[in-house]
Formats: structure tokens, C-alpha cells, sequence
């Protein structure tokens, strides 16, 4: 049962282009949108998070656009570089108990050649 | 990775053995979290919790077991109970439970042999 849909798997981009990264979810009661970025062999990062008050958030390269109707999130990198190749985790949480309950989307895989 | 520590980060045990992953963070954090990651099915969720000697099952709690003795320790046991444990592990803390990130360690690479 996944909650949170991400595609594509993975990805393969030239460098100076843009990457796309698309997650869909289901539970309406999801309220907290992050994105985390994990280098071979070590733990997530948190990359960018999105509210969903908002429809768009950028920060640097990297821009996270909300779709609160169609239930879709995205993560775009504009100028794509080779040290951007990484797994990327879309995510969604809500409150539960006091609990910050997370479901992580299967990830994608990202290779940036140069 | 901050202030968490996994330790080991390679682990190879055999079958019907249990086997202990420890996770110490030095943050201050309240609440910690265990994730297993397996290829093709991201993150998912073994145990979590929010204060010293309390604890809740995750989604895949089945096998595994946990102690929450001190807030800076949340260490993992996989036991023989668990079908097929051979995963990345991670541990996580998160401050407080409002729209807070999740720190993660650097993982345990747990292979059974």
C-alpha cells in the first residue's frame, strides 16, 4: 500500500538541464511536504519542504510546485549538475498523538552527466 | 549526519542470531525514529519514540524491538523472528512534532549471511 506515488524511478539528465520529480498522495489529512536528497552509502538530508497554504517554494535550484486539488507535488532542479546525482525522497506527514507521522514516496534515482 | 551516530556501520549475522544496532544523538531531540530501506521501496518505518521509556509500533514493527532507556539512546534489535532482516537501517530524531525535519544517521548496513 503506497500512500505517496513518486516517479520516475530513475532519471538521467544532461548537465545545465532541468530534473522533474513528481509525487502524488491520497491522505487528505497530510499537511507538512518535504524532500530529501541521499548520497550513496549515507543517510537522507532534508533538501526543501513545502507547506500546503502554498503553491510553489524555491530555494536556490531547487523549487518545489503544489497542486493541493490534484494532489501533486514536484521537485524541479534547474542546472542540473553532476553533484546533484543522488536518491530523492519525496515525502508527506501529518499529526497523529502528538506524532509526526511520515510516508516516504520509493524514491528516484537521479544521474547527472556531464 | 549531525549529531547521530549508528553504530556498526557494516553488521553481517547469521541466521537465527539477534543482533543489536545502536543509535546515540547528541541534539537534544525528543523524538527518535527507526527506518528500514530496502531497493525500490523507500523508507519505511520499524519503531518510533517520543519520550524515554515509551514507544510505538511503525509499519513493519514484526521481528524487530526497541528500548527507549535514556533520550539520547534508541537502539534497534532485530531478532530471528525477522524473516528476511538483510536491509539499510537508519535512525532518525526530529525536535518537538510540528513541521520539523527529520535529522537521519548514516545508516547500519545489516547483511545476514
Amino acid at each position: 500500500q503506497q500512500q505517496v506515488k513518486q516517479s520516475p524511478q530513475s532519471l538521467i539528465v544532461q548537465k545545465g538541464g532541468i530534473s522533474i520529480i513528481n509525487c502524488a498522495y491520497e491522505n487528505t489529512a497530510f499537511d507538512y511536504f518535504p524532500w530529501y536528497q541521499q548520497f550513496p552509502g549515507k543517510g537522507p538530508a532534508l533538501l526543501i519542504a513545502i507547506r500546503p497554504d502554498v503553491s510553489e517554494k524555491k530555494e536556490g535550484r531547487f523549487t518545489i510546485s503544489f497542486n493541493k486539488s490534484a494532489k501533486q507535488f514536484s521537485l524541479h532542479i534547474m542546472d542540473s549538475q553532476p553533484g546533484d546525482s543522488a536518491t530523492y525522497f519525496c515525502a508527506a506527514s501529518y499529526h497523529s498523538g502528538g506524532y509526526q507521522k511520515v510516508t516516504f514516496g520509493i524514491g528516484t534515482k537521479l544521474q547527472v552527466i556531464p | 549526519d549531525g549529531g547521530i551516530t549508528q553504530s556498526p556501520k557494516y553488521l553481517f549475522r547469521k541466521e537465527g542470531q539477534n543482533v543489536t544496532l545502536s543509535c546515540e544523538q547528541n541534539l537534544n531531540h525528543d523524538a527518535m525514529y527507526w527506518y528500514r530501506q530496502d531497493p525500490g521501496q523507500g523508507l519505511r518505518l520499524i519503531y518510533y519514540s517520543q519520550i524515554v521509556n515509551d514507544f510505538q509500533k511503525g509499519d513493519i514493527a514484526e521481528g524487530y524491538s526497541v528500548s527507549r532507556e535514556k533520550k539520547e539512546s534508541f537502539p534497534l534489535t532485530v531478532t530471528s523472528a525477522q524473516k528476511n532482516p538483510t536491509a539499510f537501517y537508519l535512525c532518525a530524531t526530529q525536535q518537538g512534532t510540528s513541521y520539523n525535519e527529520q535529522f537521519f544517521g548514516p545508516g547500519t548496513r545489516l547483511t545476514v549471511l
